[in-house]
């Protein structure tokens, strides 16, 4: 089985840096993603780790660390249009096969 | 074109009629999924579709009918729905049919209302 914790609510301001941690119990791991989702809207893809270290896309990052099992999703700059829910998810292979199994959620709100 | 698209947007149902989702992507790719999502919760994993062959059932009851018809359409029949499964019915798509993707492309989903 697996499992996926990350906190369920953030709150900043604008202009500030965020990060949504994630940690992961799986029996197999293939990398973690992460995904925004507004309000009403689909899920969007933003990163994706497999291998130790930061992974960089503009104003958001993503780092892991598998011996830790566990990663994180940094925004900068944080703009109101980042307010929206965040998943961390991960491959996981099961009987049916490999799955994309997604964490709860974080919901980032960001005010002016 | 980079769009995953679904039909319709909103559909409300009585538990005794019989009604079909659409997704379309003309993205060329080989795997196709479909997720129930309910409020404030993450997305499921229902079924996918690699290669436009059922590769994957997450034990969905059979009052859930899926249908790969081409590589570009995917479907979801539904019948005898109960009002638990209001939600909203995500389609997404990825690159490779030889595995799940971690990056996967989401249509705006059906919010399905059943009375």
């Amino acid at each position: 089985g697996q499992s996926l914790e990350q906190p369920s609510e953030v709150t900043a301001v604008e202009g500030a840096i965020v990060q949504i941690n994630c940690t992961y119990q799986t029996s197999g791991f293939y990398g973690l993603s992460w995904y925004q989702q507004h309000d009403g809207g689909a899920p969007t893809f933003l990163s994706y780790n497999a291998l130790d270290g930061l992974e960089e896309t503009g104003r958001f990052s993503s780092f892991l660390s598998r011996s830790d099992s566990y990663g994180y999703l940094l925004l900068q700059e944080l703009q109101m249009k980042d307010s929206a829910s965040y998943f961390c998810a991960v491959r996981e292979r099961g009987q049916a096969g490999t799955a994309l199994i997604f964490g709860k959620g974080t919901t980032l709100s960001v005010s002016s | 074109d980079t769009e995953v698209t679904q039909t319709p947007k909103h559909l409300v149902m009585g538990m005794t009629n019989k009604k079909s989702l659409k997704c379309e992507q003309h993205m060329g790719h080989r795997a196709m999924y479909w997720y129930k999502q309910k409020a404030k919760k993450p997305p499921e994993l229902m079924f996918v579709y690699s290669y436009e062959k059922l590769s994957i059932n997450e034990s969905v009851p059979s009052r859930f009918s899926p249908e790969c018809p081409n590589s570009s359409l995917l479907n979801l029949h539904l019948h005898a729905l109960q009002p638990e499964d209001s939600a909203l019915y995500l389609c997404a798509s990825s690159q490779s049919g030889g595995a799940v993707s971690y990056e996967q492309y989401f249509g705006p989903g059906t919010r399905l209302t059943v009375t």
